[in-house]
């Protein structure tokens, strides 16, 4: 059973708007966040992390909120770009072990 | 660093086959990891070790896979026999205890089973 879900596969966002992508989660042990980019062909990279004990974290472009009462974070991409154009994977973590959604393909558009 | 290194990084072979794929962890990374992605899963965990012991290996399919890490700069994902619906990307990773960065990941290896 997914414990971390991204319902939508994909999303696409024309340059320069916002760019947001979801993530729901399940278990509620979970204490740390992060969010992966992966380009075709090459393994997924660290994007950015939020512990539980914030709301948001923000770094550059990117922006990370977590709802811990609704179990759910966003990613926001401001502006978004063409070379954001990739699949995103959102991860949330319990002892050591990080828990993995089935990705958003995000195509920017120029 | 080199990275996380996986390979091959593609490997096609027929059904009833062995395939073994690679993976030589970060020097210094205490947690390896073995992953499969797949459209309709997406990136599942099959297997980790902590110090070279297997930690959790509930997300191994079947009998048909396993996994070994003999020394800290190398593991082994083993599928036999092999078949089609195997067919996946399989990703190693490896991090250090602290996991405030997350895991880095291996480029990944494509196998196909036909």
């Amino acid at each position: 059973d997914q414990q971390v879900k991204q319902n939508s596969p994909s999303l696409s966002v024309q340059e320069g708007r916002i760019s947001i992508l979801n993530c729901d989660y399940t278990n509620s042990m979970f204490d740390y966040f992060l969010w992966y980019k992966k380009y075709p062909a090459e393994g997924p990279t660290f994007l950015i992390s939020i512990s539980s004990i914030k709301d948001k974290n923000e770094d550059g472009r990117f922006t990370v909120f977590l709802n811990k009462s609704a179990k759910h974070l966003s990613l926001h991409i401001v502006p978004s770009q063409p070379g954001d154009s990739a699949v995103y994977f959102c991860a949330a973590s319990a002892s050591n072990q990080f828990y993995f959604g089935t990705g958003t393909s995000l195509t920017v558009i120029p | 660093d080199a990275g996380v290194i996986q390979s091959p990084r593609h490997e096609v072979t027929e059904m009833g086959q062995e395939v073994t794929l690679r993976c030589k962890p970060i020097s210094g990374h205490d947690y390896l990891f073995w992953y499969r992605q797949t459209m309709m899963r997406g990136l599942e965990l099959l297997i980790y070790f902590n110090n070279n012991v297997p930690i959790d290996d509930s997300g191994m399919p079947e009998d048909r896979f396993s996994a070994k890490m003999p020394n800290a700069s190398f593991s082994t994902l083993k599928i036999q026999p092999s078949e089609p619906r195997d067919s996946a990307v399989y990703f190693c990773a490896s991090s250090r205890a602290s996991l405030n960065y997350g895991y880095t990941f291996g480029s990944g290896t494509r196998l196909t089973v036909v």
